[in-house]
């Protein structure tokens, strides 16, 4: 099925490292929602973006609503061992009931 | 106030049975969505309903149905189960059409 491409797949930094990950489509989407998941667990969602250019922060974390509509950008600063996890993006288009998800990208932290 | 709940959390069946899965969204949400998880495919959109309707429908086959009851609780079912619909199967509500989806911890299904 259709999936965003989310890069990079896997990072491996250390403890107090800041992060970047992205996700990019072919597709506009008009909803952008960035998940973490741990293992065993279902996504806990982290920021929601629903605008254009739009800039978003919870904590250490910030997000971005790419201005073509087509990406999505993904900022950890500072991290921390309990940021260990898969990170998904996922995009809605205009109208849809449904979402669409990146492949994750699995975070591993050295302390 | 509760999460998003399934059950069960572990599931292991045999090949040709059929399997019935449950959801119980948030408190006031009306739209509940199903999807797989797969390390191959990833996540994939099952299904959506909406007031006891199915509003959009993701590409599998017919031996996937769900439905919503009254109270929005939401099942699916898988009939003639085979080894490839081993996965995660993720339930999500969301309280309107802007809204962010929650997603419930999973149940785990093993097919034998």
């Amino acid at each position: 099925g259709q999936q965003l491409n989310q890069s990079p797949q896997s990072m491996f930094i250390q403890e107090g490292e800041d992060v970047s990950m992205n996700c990019t489509s072919s597709s506009i989407f008009n909803t952008w929602l960035w998940y973490k998941q741990d293992p065993g667990e279902g996504p806990v969602l982290l920021i929601a973006l629903y605008k254009a250019g739009e800039l978003t922060s919870n904590g250490r974390l910030t997000a971005q609503f790419g201005i073509t509509r087509k990406d999505s950008f993904l900022n950890i600063s500072a991290s921390i061992p309990s940021d260990v996890g898969i990170y998904f993006c996922a995009g809605r288009t205009q109208g849809a009931q449904k979402l669409v998800f990146g492949q994750g990208t699995r975070l591993t932290i050295n302390p | 106030k509760a999460g998003v709940t399934q059950t069960p959390r572990y599931l292991i069946k045999t090949r040709g049975q059929q399997v019935t899965l449950s959801c119980s969204p948030i408190s006031g949400h009306r739209s509940v969505s199903w999807y797989q998880q797969t390390p191959g495919q990833g996540l994939q959109f099952l299904f959506e309903y909406f007031s006891e309707t199915q509003r959009n429908k993701g590409n599998f086959p017919g031996r996937f149905s769900g439905r919503q009851f009254s109270n929005s609780r939401s099942e699916m079912n898988v009939s003639t189960l085979e080894l490839g619909d081993s996965a995660l199967y993720l339930c999500a509500s969301r309280l309107g059409d802007r809204d962010g989806y929650t997603f419930g911890s999973g149940t785990r299904l093993t097919v034998v």
